[in-house]
């Protein structure tokens, strides 16, 4: 059972386009975690949120926890063709088990 | 952040046959996880890997079919077993941190049963 909803699955823009990532769930999280994945290497981890409410920003890219941690959304501002890569959405509830979203398949052409 | 190797990168195998994958982290990680994963989809737990005692296997994961070792902190095999064309996959191991609860992947084994 997947219980994080990741929107969309597929993403396509040009370079300079701002584009956001949804991570849905109805369950409660303690944190939830961020990743970029490139082909043929293991997930980079980007982000953590804990708090709800918390907004995060790492260079061009902003990380927002909902306010009842049970959502998030990445924002990308002016995307460059380095950003192509899968995005994963990852959630904690205890301990250290975490949940994945599907993923978001992102592809920025020049 | 924390500090994975994985090894091999990538098998082509036969049939009928077992792969052992080994991953080590450094010495801040005290959780171990391993993954699959199918290119460009998003990752599945196996299993989560206990220091010196048998792996908690999550459902659909059998230790026959996924033996498990953790012999210390630091390091973790993955067998895949008799493995069948269904076993190709990309294999990744983790580290959790104990405090933030991050993991942090390998490079992962891409795996090709023929």
């Amino acid at each position: 059972t997947q219980l994080l909803e990741q929107s969309p699955q597929f993403l396509s823009i040009q370079e300079g386009e701002n584009l956001t990532v949804y991570c849905n769930s109805s369950s409660v999280f303690s944190s939830l975690q961020w990743y970029r994945q490139e082909p043929g290497e293991g997930p980079v981890l980007l982000v953590t949120v804990v708090t709800g409410g918390e907004v995060k920003k790492l260079k061009r890219l902003t990380f927002q926890f909902g306010d009842a941690r049970k959502d998030s959304s990445l924002h990308i501002t002016a995307a460059q063709p380095g950003d192509t890569g899968l995005y994963l959405c990852a959630g904690a509830h205890s301990g250290y088990a975490l949940n994945f979203g599907k993923g978001t398949s992102l592809l920025v052409t020049p | 952040s924390a500090v994975i190797s994985q090894k091999p990168s990538r098998d082509i195998c036969q049939r009928g046959t077992s792969l052992t994958i080994q991953c080590q982290v450094d010495s801040q990680v005290t959780m171990m996880f391993w993954y699959r994963q199918q290119p460009g989809q998003s990752l599945t737990l196996i299993a989560t890997a206990n220091q010196g005692s048998e792996a908690t296997y999550e459902s659909g994961f059998v230790i026959d079919k996924f033996p498990i070792s953790r012999p210390n902190l630091t390091f973790s095999t993955l067998t895949v077993s008799n493995m069948s064309p269904e076993d190709s996959s990309i294999y990744l191991c983790s580290g959790g941190l104990a405090l933030s609860g991050e993991q942090y992947f390998g490079p992962g084994t891409r795996l090709t049963v023929t």
